[in-house]
């Protein structure tokens, strides 16, 4: 059992569309990472939410933290191909944990 | 070099025998984490070390996966007695000090075939 579950596992869109993913968890978490990992290579830090209800924004990307820190969203504006890739959220206490991710597939 | 460092990049080898599996980690940082990735998986957390003690070692698979971190800085990962679903990549990532705030930078992996 997953203690991070991410949706949908997979997703395949057209570019200029907009997608979001989710990141849920029944445990609190101290913080909330989402990662991209591209074939071949290892997961990249996009962005590190602390506080409960944040939003962050990295140019087309926001991210939200939950109010009560159990659960995230990654919402993607104007998909481009180059958006294509795994994203993964990890939660952090005293160590860090990852969902399974998402598979994101942008057609042009 | 700057980033964290995995060694061997790939290794096939046959089932039964012992493998190593090597990680130097960014210089500084004290945490350090062994994760494990399935083709087109996410990644299953195995074991974490802050310094040189291993707090929590619960994910380590099976008892024929082992760990260990020396000066607080390289660290290895040992699988005995391979089995064909040990095949994965096995991703190391370093972080300095705790996690809140901080990022974790990965290795490229080690890519473990079990003939």
């Amino acid at each position: 059992t997953q203690l991070l579950e991410q949706s949908p596992q997979f997703l395949s869109i057209q570019e200029g569309e907009n997608l979001t993913v989710y990141c849920n968890s029944s445990s609190v978490f101290s913080s909330l990472q989402w990662y991209r990992q591209e074939p071949g290579e290892g997961p990249v830090l996009l962005v590190t939410v602390v506080t409960g209800g944040e939003v962050k924004k990295l140019k087309r990307l926001t991210f939200q933290f939950g109010d009560a820190r159990k659960d995230s969203s990654l919402h993607i504006t104007a998909a481009q191909p180059g958006d294509t890739g795994l994203y993964l959220c990890a939660g952090a206490n005293n160590d860090m944990r990852f969902g399974a991710g998402t598979r994101l597939t942008v057609k042009p | 070099g700057a980033g964290v460092s995995q060694s061997p990049s790939n290794k096939v080898t046959e089932k039964g025998k012992d493998v190593e599996l090597r990680c130097d980690p960014i210089s500084g940082h004290t945490a350090l984490y062994w994760y494990r990735q399935s083709l087109g998986q996410g990644l299953e957390f195995l074991i974490y070390f802050q310094g040189n003690s291993a707090p929590d070692k619960s994910g380590l698979p099976s008892d024929r996966f082992s760990a260990e971190r020396t000066g607080g800085s390289v660290s290895t990962l040992t699988i005995q007695r391979t089995q064909q679903e040990d095949s994965a990549v096995y991703l190391c990532a370093s972080s300095f000090r705790g996690l809140v705030n901080t990022e974790a930078f990965f290795g490229q992996g080690t890519r473990l075939t079990v003939v």
